[in-house]
């Protein structure tokens, strides 16, 4: 069962625009989210986090946004670039010491110039 | 910097067979992940070891054993490989309990036939 959803599976934008990538999540246990990106034939890299206690966070051209009463999270990518097409994970931890992340099944973004 | 190295970036392997899968990393860190990725499907996780000889089953730990015998080496075993194994096979790693932040490794796409 699938606690954290990422229910677009591709998005096209031009570059320059705004890319928005969005994410659910069910369990309420989750305490802290994160996003990586992946190129084919390479692995996840880490983009961006947030803690439950923030409602944003930002880091240059990429900025999360987190809204616990709805369980939804959003990445902004402002401008977009060419480089920035990628498949893009949500993943959620729920205050684990393990360290366990639960993964969306991603969403694929096409910048094109 | 951050490193985690997988045995092969491809392998090809008949029905049957008993597979490897290694994973390094040299940052002593104390969490080893090991996920599979597929089409539409995302990132799920197999199994992950908290510490030398202590692991734990993920969501599709059917099929698939682990070792971890020194801190630096999470191995994957296939103890006979079925085309449904057929996959991306990504190794993460995470320090201590301060972050969640996960490091991935390149990926060993696995071929059965």
């Amino acid at each position: 069962d699938q606690q954290v959803k990422q229910n677009s599976p591709s998005l096209s934008v031009q570059e320059g625009r705004i890319s928005i990538l969005n994410c659910d999540y069910t369990n309420s246990m989750f305490d802290y989210f994160l996003w990586y990106k992946k190129y084919p034939a390479e692995g996840p890299t880490f983009l961006i986090s947030i803690s439950s206690i923030k409602d944003k966070n930002e880091d240059g051209r990429f900025t999360v946004f987190l809204n616990k009463s709805a369980k939804h999270l959003s990445l902004h990518i402002v401008p977009s670039q060419p480089g920035d097409s990628a498949v893009y994970f949500c993943a959620a931890n729920r205050g684990s010491t393990l360290g366990r992340l639960y993964f969306g099944r991603g969403t694929q973004l096409t910048v094109w110039p | 910097d951050v490193k985690v190295t997988q045995s092969s970036r491809y392998l090809v392997k008949r029905t049957g067979e008993k597979v490897f899968l290694e994973c390094v990393q040299d940052m002593d860190h104390e969490n080893m992940f090991w996920y599979r990725q597929d089409p539409g499907l995302g990132l799920r996780l197999i199994y992950f070891s908290y510490d030398v000889k202590m692991k734990e089953k993920g969501d599709i730990p059917e099929g698939y054993s682990v070792s971890r015998e020194k801190k630096e080496r999470f191995s994957l075993i296939l103890e006979s490989a079925s085309t449904n194994q057929t996959s991306m096979y990504l190794c993460a790693s995470r320090d201590g309990p301060a972050t969640y932040e996960q490091y991935f490794g390149p990926g060993t796409r696995l071929t059965v036939t």
